[in-house]
């Protein structure tokens, strides 16, 4: 069993849909939770970032992190096309350098 | 604006080839990690460093090495290159001192080893 589950789609959703992606983790002392995005042929982008349990928003973007249920989710809302790319979650121990990342999502939004 | 550079984006090497793979940061970070990125398989880490001439494995170190001479630059080695090392190579780094500044990437090298 990989540490994070991430379903890889492809997902195509209409533009002004509302997107939502999800991550799953065995490991429940994971304190950092990310989220990159990655457009094709370039490199990972961090797009939001929580520490523990709780909600954070920014913009269209909203990030959830459950840690009962070992549980992470992205929202996106009034989808865009300029937001088609690949989702990362990725997460971290405490005091730790390394990044666990899931397999990636690969999102389309489409016109 | 921070920044990571990667030498180059595109490489094509032949079996038993030496590869260098060579990244840079601005950003006086601490950390520094290579990963390759594999369809279906996500990224891996294969080496990290938390300091100039410091380095640990991470999960997939087998068949590379690494160099980090100055605190700026973090190298990635193939000995003797193999097909089964055909993959996105992305650099990051990463400051320990600031929360949240969890990990610049650079724009990838991608390699094919014929």
């Amino acid at each position: 069993q990989k540490e994070v589950e991430q379903d890889p789609g492809p997902l195509s959703v209409p533009e002004g849909a509302i997107v939502s992606l999800n991550c799953t983790y065995s490991n429940s002392a994971f304190q950092y939770f990310m989220w990159y995005r990655q457009y094709s042929r370039k490199g990972p982008e961090l797009l939001m970032y929580t520490y523990s349990s709780g909600n954070k928003e920014d913009g269209r973007f909203t990030a959830q992190v459950d840690k009962s249920s070992k549980y992470i989710s992205l929202f996106i809302r009034d989808s865009q096309p300029s937001d088609s790319a690949t989702y990362l979650c990725a997460m971290r121990l405490q005091g730790a350098q390394k990044l666990v990342f899931g397999q990636g999502t690969r999102l389309t939004i489409n016109p | 604006d921070v920044k990571v550079t990667q030498s180059s984006r595109y490489l094509v090497k032949r079996t038993g080839e030496k590869v260098f793979l060579e990244c840079v940061q601005d950003m006086d970070h601490e950390n520094m990690f290579w990963y390759r990125q594999d369809p279906g398989l996500g990224l891996r880490l294969i080496y990290f460093s938390y300091d100039v001439k410091m380095k640990e494995k991470g999960d997939i170190p087998e068949g590379y090495s690494v160099s980090r001479e100055k605190k700026e630059r973090f190298s990635l080695i193939l000995e003797s290159a193999s097909t089964n090392q055909t993959s996105m190579y992305l650099c990051a780094s990463r400051s320990q001192r600031e929360k949240g500044k969890e990990g610049f990437f650079g724009e990838g090298s991608r390699l094919t080893v014929l």
